[in-house]
């Protein structure tokens, strides 16, 4: 099965509050992860990736942290807004044939 | 989606017709991949392309061929379309390590 796989399918977040999505991995070797936001009726769209020498990385209201310990992946986005709803996968970089595998994704309900 | 073409957008079709899906990147991108996506399976990798006339398979190629004869252009053909071959079907360019760019995605009905 996929080494790649998410905690919760479904994440309902008031709008305003930091959203936190998270994903677990089984290959210790996987020195590559992305995160990906899929909107409806659209292709996935890059959000964040980071490094296996990286704990953490931010970008413009997203930040991924990388436990390497409990091969575990979040992404957390600040002051969610209702832009932010769609379906979030992370990805991992296999390492036995360099081939980038996907989460089946959590989808982000934002509440009014 | 800016740089990748996917065309057409939808599809209905007749099991056991051929079927060519079109991706056309203008990013002169070395990489590109052809996944599927369907609910409970998340994106699972067709076939991809290392180049011009560089193709291989990937974890769900069974009942799909691919070519590319030009930098831009990548085929996806199913041969003889079957219903369980009814998805929505992305193109994407990119380096592995540098993550990747979906086009917009073909939903394609085998009825």
């Amino acid at each position: 099965g996929e080494s790649v796989g998410l905690h919760l399918p479904t994440l309902s977040v008031q709008e305003g509050d930091n959203s936190i999505i998270n994903c677990a991995y089984s290959n210790s070797a996987s020195d590559y992860f992305i995160w990906y936001k899929q909107e409806s009726g659209k292709g996935p769209q890059f959000i964040i990736d980071i490094r296996s020498n990286m704990d953490k990385r931010q970008g413009q209201r997203v930040t991924v942290l990388l436990n390497k310990t409990v091969k575990h992946l979040s992404l957390q986005i600040a002051a969610t807004q209702p832009g932010d709803s769609a379906v979030y996968f992370c990805a991992e970089l296999r390492a036995e044939d360099d081939k980038i595998i996907f989460g089946k994704g959590t989808r982000l309900h934002i509440l009014p | 989606d800016a740089g990748i073409t996917q065309s057409p957008r939808h599809k209905v079709t007749e099991t056991g017709t051929p079927v060519t899906l079109r991706c056309h990147q203008t990013e002169n991108h070395r990489y590109m991949y052809w996944y599927r996506q369907d609910p409970g399976h998340g994106l699972r990798l067709i076939h991809y392309s290392y180049g011009v006339k560089d193709t291989d398979k990937g974890e769900v190629s069974d009942g799909y061929s691919v070519s590319r004869s030009k930098t831009e252009d990548f085929l996806l053909t199913l041969e003889s379309a079957t219903s369980s071959q009814t998805s929505v079907y992305f193109c994407a360019i990119g380096q592995e390590n540098y993550g990747y760019t979906f086009g917009s995605g073909t939903r394609l009905t085998v009825v």
